[in-house]
């Protein structure tokens, strides 16, 4: 069974940081693109970062261009994202996202982000 | 950047009717859309790719066209499971979402 289990949320203040990580199985982890995805409470999705399948390439949201990384362990089938300077606006939940052919047909349950003074 | 407009926000209907939801591109997207249903508290479903591409598993009372940059997804003799949240998504150039419709049955 695919399955992508996202970890590493939980409580911020502005200005600190996080990493996330999601641990994936079921499918060839390091064949495949990778995505970020956020959704705010009660809003749409929108899409955060994206990775390659050999890391090579990397590419970022507007917002979170600078603040954000990705980056991936093929060896240990995990993805990670390190969020550093957050904001309130960064509050949501987080998704890890496999990509097939620039769809996205697998999703994690996702992580919850909640940045607060 | 990519914007998508979905309409309507919101839709109320009965189990067994046919509804159709709209996203516009704000500019061609060359048939690279995508739509998703979302229920609360879960994370969104691939029901549809390419415009009228129907994802594995998913049932054949989807379905999906295209017309320039405007896309409809039809759902054909609502179903109970059918309610919650539909969200179109293009991947010409980088990935947007719509702010998505909400389906009440």
């Amino acid at each position: 069974e695919v399955q992508l289990v996202e970890s590493g949320g939980g409580l911020a203040k502005p200005g600190e940081s996080l990493r996330l990580s999601c641990a994936a199985s079921g499918f060839n982890f390091r064949a495949d693109y990778m995505h970020w995805v956020r959704q705010a409470p009660g809003k749409g999705p929108v899409w955060v970062a994206r990775i390659s399948n050999d890391a090579y390439n990397k590419d970022y949201a507007d917002f979170v261009r600078g603040r954000f990384t990705i980056s991936r362990d093929n060896a240990q089938s995990t993805l990670f994202l390190q969020m550093d300077s957050l904001t309130v606006e960064d509050t949501g939940f987080y998704f890890c996202v496999r990509d097939v052919k620039s769809r996205f047909p697998t999703w994690g349950l996702g992580t919850l982000v909640t940045v607060t003074s | 950047d990519i914007q998508m407009t979905q309409s309507p926000s919101t839709l109320s209907a009965s189990i067994g009717d046919r509804v159709s939801i709209t996203c516009r591109a704000s500019q061609s997207i060359g048939g690279f859309l995508a739509w998703y249903h979302q229920r609360p508290g879960k994370a969104p479903k691939l029901l549809m790719y390419e415009a009228s591409k129907l994802e594995s598993g998913v049932p054949s009372r989807f379905s999906g066209s295209a017309s320039g940059t405007e896309f409809t997804l039809t759902i054909n003799g609502l179903q109970p499971d059918d309610f919650g949240t539909y969200y179109c998504q293009q991947y010409n150039y980088y990935y947007t979402f719509g702010q998505g419709t909400k389906l009440e049955i």
